[in-house]
This record gives structure tokens, C-alpha cells and sequence, in this order.
């Protein structure tokens, strides 16, 4: 059961234009949501997280949009640079109710390709 | 200040060993938590500690394992290595018990033939 899906596996953008990364997901229960960059045969490095009580959340080119309603989110990187190009995971935290356990769902990932 | 650090990066083992991964959380994190990441299943929480502590188990067989210590160092263990553990294993720290800022390491690359 894939509680968080990326459905679109790539993704190719022009530098200097906007890219628009999506993720859905089913557990109405996640607590935040985060987006991860990564590199083949390395960590996934942190880019920015969202609350589930907040619907945009935006630090230096990118923005994070959450419809709990639809649940759905999507990342926006304004503008694009070729150094973006990378694989782009979606990740839902749950907390449990007593506070002291956390775990990330993943998505299956988007490869974003920014071109010259 | 140094990020979340994993040792060894690569190795081999074969079919029926076991092996011991090592991660080091940012300093100040007091929770750490491991994750598979293959080809075919794709990044999957493993397990999560806290002072010690494991709150949280993914749904990986008995023969995973892992252990906190006192200064948030963790270790995992595999035994009886199968070929479908080759995978790169990621090691994650957070400042809280419940942080939204989960930062990982590089990842132990494990090989298994």
C-alpha cells in the first residue's frame, strides 16, 4: 500500500523557469511534510518541510504547497538551475499520538533534468 | 558542524555473514533512524531510536537489529546477509523526539554476494 505517490518519475525544465515537483498521499494522519533532493549512492539531502495545520511554506527559491483537502503537495523551484537536476523524494512524517515516535514515508521519487 | 556521519561507506559481504553498520548523529540529535533504500522498494524506514531507546520498527525480518548508545551513536546489524539486502542503508538524526527536520548521512553501501 503506497501511502505517498510521486507519480510522475521525471521531469525535464528549462533553466531559468519554474519546476513544479508533485506528491499525493492517502494517511490523512501525517503530521509534515518534507522534500528531499538526492544524488545516486548518496544521503537524500533536506530541502524544506511543511506542517500539515499550514498550506505554504517557502524558503529562498523554494515553496512548498499543501491542499490537506485534496492531499496533495507540490514543490515549486523558482527559478530552475541546472544544479537542481537531481532526484526529488517526498517524505510524510508521522508522529505518534504520545509524541515520541517519528517515521518518514517516502515517495517513489521525481528525476528533475533542468536543461540550458 | 559536522553532519550525520556513516562508516563503512562501501563493503562486501557474502551470502550468510552478518555486518555491522555505524552512524554518528549531528551533535545535540538525540534521535536517529535507519532506512533501506533499493532499486525495487525504494527508501523504507528500518527503525527509529530515542535515548536508547527503539519507539518505532519498520517491517523488516528479526534479522535486522539495531542499538543506541549513550552519546546517540547507533549501530545496525544484519545477520545471515541475503543477496536482497544488498541496498544503500541511510542513517537519519533529528534534533526532537519528534522533529520535523530529519537530516540523513551518505549511506553505507552494502554489497552482498
Amino acid at each position: 500500500d503506497q501511502q505517498v505517490k510521486q507519480n510522475s518519475p521525471s521531469l525535464s525544465v528549462q533553466e531559468g523557469r519554474i519546476s513544479i515537483l508533485n506528491c499525493d498521499y492517502t494517511n490523512s494522519m501525517f503530521d509534515y511534510f518534507l522534500w528531499y533532493k538526492k544524488y545516486p549512492a548518496e544521503g537524500p539531502t533536506f530541502l524544506i518541510s511543511i506542517s500539515s495545520i499550514k498550506d505554504k511554506n517557502e524558503d529562498g527559491r523554494f515553496t512548498v504547497f499543501l491542499n490537506k483537502s485534496a492531499k496533495h503537495l507540490s514543490l515549486h523551484i523558482v527559478p530552475s538551475q541546472p544544479g537542481d537536476s537531481a532526484v526529488y523524494f517526498c517524505a510524510a512524517l508521522g508522529i505518534s499520538r504520545t509524541g515520541t515516535a517519528s517515521k518518514l514515508t517516502f515517495g517513489t521519487g521525481t528525476r528533475l533534468q533542468v536543461t540550458l | 558542524k559536522a553532519g550525520v556521519t556513516q562508516t563503512p561507506r562501501y563493503l562486501i559481504k557474502t551470502r550468510g555473514q552478518q555486518v555491522t553498520l555505524s552512524c554518528s548523529p549531528i551533535s545535540g540529535h538525540r534521535s536517529v533512524s535507519w532506512y533501506q533504500q533499493t532499486p525495487g522498494q525504494g527508501l523504507q524506514f528500518l527503525f527509529e531510536y530515542f535515548s536508547e531507546t527503539q519507539r518505532n520498527k519498520g517491517n523488516f525480518p528479526g534479522r535486522f537489529s539495531g542499538r543506541q548508545f549513550s552519546n546517540s551513536r547507533s549501530e545496525m546489524n544484519v545477520s545471515t546477509l541475503e543477496l536482497g539486502d544488498s541496498a544503500l542503508y541511510l542513517c537519519a538524526s533529528s534534533p526532537q523526539s519528534s522533529g520535523n527536520t530529519i537530516y540523513f548521512g551518505e549511506g553505507s553501501w552494502l554489497t552482498v554476494v
